[in-house]
């Protein structure tokens, strides 16, 4: 039972730039949340996509945009990339169950790390 | 914006010793869930407590959680070299989504 893809693991991009992060969810699960987590940090909520809309948004610029496909995959565009965007990128997959919400934990992937020059 | 506040936010201590962790948050919660980190790879959750629970286990792991003072804790028993990692509590409030603290380092010293 595949877990959370994640691609590419490493990414060198310049500012100004757009990159785009991809992640395939665990099987069986249909909900997809993006975070980004920079050095020392804690992980920080971008967006969430369930039905192939983005449900739920951090505190995240419009720079960050995000889709999700039928077969439950998503993608993660930043576009003008800053300096500051370098940081580890993790994507999440989950189910939830009706009335009961979050059935379980969250299960990431291993993370994209995006370094911006 | 971070829910969750981990204490203390580093801690070393001698292998096969017990290890405790503390995590308060300002919200009212659906569940909270604990999770670790290796070498800042993905994050690997490890158990979930729900708001009506006071207390879960899972093999060497203890999660208490008070909901009248927002804190919860979690205890490794009979600590291991393979412990070291970053332990992040993480809140759901009830809109679906988890948000997390900025975590506890604990470094297992041989």
């Amino acid at each position: 039972d595949a877990g959370v893809t994640q691609s590419p693991t490493h990414l060198i991009k310049t500012r100004g730039q757009q990159v785009t992060l991809r992640c395939s969810p665990k099987s069986g699960h249909d909900t997809v949340s993006w975070y980004q987590q920079a050095l020392g940090q804690g992980p920080q909520f971008i967006f969430q996509y369930y039905e192939e809309e983005e449900r739920q948004r951090g505190n995240f610029p419009d720079r960050f945009s995000g889709h999700q496909f039928p077969n439950y995959s998503s993608e993660l565009n930043v576009n003008a990339l800053l300096l500051g965007d370098s940081a580890l990128y993790l994507c999440a997959s989950s189910s939830y169950s009706l009335g009961q919400g979050l059935a379980y934990g969250y299960t990431f992937g291993s993370g994209t790390r995006l370094t911006v020059v | 914006s971070q829910q969750g506040e981990e204490d203390p936010q580093a801690l070393s201590i001698q292998e096969g010793e017990n290890a405790t962790m503390n995590c308060s948050y300002k919200t009212s919660i659906n569940n909270l869930q604990w999770y670790r980190q290796n070498s800042g790879r993905g994050l690997v959750h490890l158990i979930l407590i729900r708001s009506n629970e006071r207390e879960k286990h899972s093999g060497r792991l203890r999660v208490t959680l008070d909901t009248s003072k927002k804190s919860s804790s979690l205890l490794i028993t009979a600590s291991r070299a393979a412990d070291t990692a970053s332990y992040f509590c993480a809140t759901d409030n009830g809109d679906d989504k988890i948000i997390f603290g900025k975590g506890t380092r604990l470094h297992i010293l041989p």
